[in-house]
C-alpha cells in the first residue's frame, strides 16, 4: 500500500466552524490531489499541488483552500463548513505528470456537518 | 474535455456468476483509462489500466477490460464472481491541465454478489 494517511479518519462538526483535513505521505511524491466522494458523482477533484507551496483549483474547489508546505504534506480546510461538504474526502499523490500514471489514494476521511 | 460515463449505478450478481461493468468515455485526444475498486469503508485500489498496445488488459483479482476505440468504450469483466467482490467499481480517465494528471471519474458502479 502506499505511504498514506489521513487524519481525521471520521469528524462531526457545525456548520460554520473550520475544518482542516491532513493528509501525510511518506513516498516523496511530487503530486498529491484532495477529492470528494458523493453518491451518483463518483470522486470529484477538489484541489491538487505540484510542488511545496504549488497548488491550484480542482472542478469543486469553491469553499475549499489547500496548503502545502512541506513534500509531505498537504492540508485541506474548510473555511467554515456547510451541511453541502458533508461528503468523504480522499487523498491521492502521483510521482509524474505522465498520463497512464498511477495515482494512489488514501483511506479516506468521513466528515459530517451538521 | 473528456468525460465518463458508467452505465449502471448498480448491478446485483449471483455468485460464480459472469459480470460485466460497462464504462463509455469521451476524448478527443489519447486517453488512459483506468478501474479502480473500492471496498466497504476503504480507499481506492487500482484494478487495472490502459495504457497502449493490447486492447485485452488484465488485473488483479481475476479482472480484465477491454478497450474498444470505435466505441469509446473500456468495459470491466470477470467470467466468476465471488462473495468478496462485492464493492463499488469506478471508472476513470486521465486529463493533463497545466502539466499536472488528474483523473475523471465517472458516478460508480456498485456490484453486490448474492450467494
Amino acid at each position: 500500500d502506499a505511504g498514506i494517511t489521513q487524519s481525521p479518519r471520521h469528524k462531526v462538526t457545525e456548520t460554520g466552524t473550520p475544518v482542516t483535513l491532513r493528509c501525510h505521505q511518506t513516498e516523496n511524491h511530487r503530486y498529491m490531489y484532495w477529492y470528494r466522494q458523493d453518491p451518483g458523482h463518483g470522486l470529484r477533484l477538489i484541489h491538487y499541488s505540484y510542488g511545496v507551496k504549488d497548488t491550484d483549483k480542482g472542478e469543486v474547489s469553491d469553499g475549499y483552500s489547500v496548503s502545502r508546505s512541506k513534500t509531505e504534506d498537504f492540508l485541506l480546510t474548510l473555511e467554515s463548513a456547510t451541511s453541502s461538504q458533508t461528503s468523504v474526502y480522499f487523498c491521492a499523490i502521483s510521482d509524474s505528470p505522465r498520463g497512464g500514471n498511477t495515482i494512489y489514494f488514501g483511506e479516506g476521511s468521513w466528515l459530517t456537518v451538521v | 474535455a473528456q468525460s465518463v460515463t458508467q452505465l449502471d449505478s448498480q448491478v446485483p450478481v449471483f455468485e460464480e456468476a459472469p459480470v460485466e461493468l460497462r464504462c463509455n468515455y469521451s476524448s478527443s485526444v489519447s486517453v488512459y483509462l483506468f478501474w479502480y475498486v473500492q471496498y466497504p469503508n476503504q480507499g481506492l485500489q487500482l484494478l487495472l489500466k490502459y495504457l497502449s498496445g493490447s486492447t485485452l488488459v488484465k488485473g488483479i483479482n481475476g479482472f480484465e477490460a477491454e478497450f474498444n476505440k470505435s466505441q469509446t468504450s473500456f468495459h470491466l469483466r470477470k467470467p466468476s464472481v465471488h462473495i468478496s467482490d462485492t464493492a463499488e467499481y469506478f471508472c476513470a480517465v486521465t486529463r493533463i491541465i497545466q502539466g499536472a494528471q488528474k483523473l475523471v471519474f465517472g458516478q460508480g458502479t456498485r456490484l453486490t454478489i448474492n450467494p
